[in-house]
């Protein structure tokens, strides 16, 4: 059974540099598919940050791309994103998941629990 | 980006009713779309793939429908653990995109 586990701080300052990581296990992340991060904000809907394929290839949401990395640690299994100069607007739980039905469909089949990240001076 | 319209944006009902959930896309996505379930304070669960494909372990009444721009999330018989929120989700073009969601709340 594949597991995702977010992992990272809960609390930022505005201008600071949000780090999550996303530690995998029961699936290589160098496998033929995609592993992404999504988020949604308090009481709202669901945004795609981004996904990494197994390759290595990154594709990022243009409202954010400024901003992203996304990065992963073959030798640990596990995928991490970077978001750069957060505001309040960056509030958010944030979710990486993964797509392993099939090597051409990108939708999400396993999620981590989510890791709630509140940006406030 | 492909912009999705889910509606109703919430709707009341029964258990045992049958529910139905539309999302549009705003261009041709082929069969390039999910529905996920999400209950509260859990992540969303994908329910259907590639627009008709039911995920494993997701029961026989929830069934989807729809390709090109027009899409139906179907649950035959509502039952207790139904009511969440629905999303819909293209992956047709990056950026992926989701609908507004659907809340479905006990009558």
């Amino acid at each position: 059974q594949v597991q995702l586990q977010e992992s990272g701080p809960g609390l930022l300052k505005p201008s600071e540099t949000l780090s999550l990581t996303c530690a995998v296990s029961g699936y290589s992340i160098t496998s033929g598919f995609f592993w992404g991060w999504i988020r949604q904000s308090p009481g709202k809907g669901l945004e795609w940050i981004g996904s990494m394929h197994g390759s290595g290839s990154t594709y990022y949401n243009p409202s954010l791309k400024s901003r992203l990395t996304m990065s992963k640690d073959t030798s640990k299994n596990q995928f991490s994103l970077k978001l750069s100069s957060v505001t309040a607007a960056d509030t958010a739980v944030y979710f990486c998941a993964s797509s392993l039905s099939s090597p051409e469909t990108e939708t999400f089949d396993f999620w981590g629990q989510g890791t709630l990240v509140t940006v406030s001076s | 980006a492909i912009q999705l319209t889910q509606s109703p944006s919430s709707l009341s009902a029964s258990v045992g009713d049958r529910v139905i959930i539309t999302c549009r896309a705003s261009q041709d996505i082929n069969s390039a779309l999910g529905w996920y379930r999400q209950k509260p304070g859990k992540g969303p669960e994908l329910l259907i793939y590639d627009a008709a494909s039911l995920e494993g372990g997701v029961p026989s009444r929830v069934s989807g429908s729809g390709s090109g721009t027009d899409f139906t999330l179907t649950i035959s018989s509502l039952q207790p653990e139904d009511f969440a929120v629905y999303y819909c989700q293209q992956f047709k073009s990056y950026p992926l995109t989701f609908g507004g969601g659907t809340k479905v709340e006990i009558k």
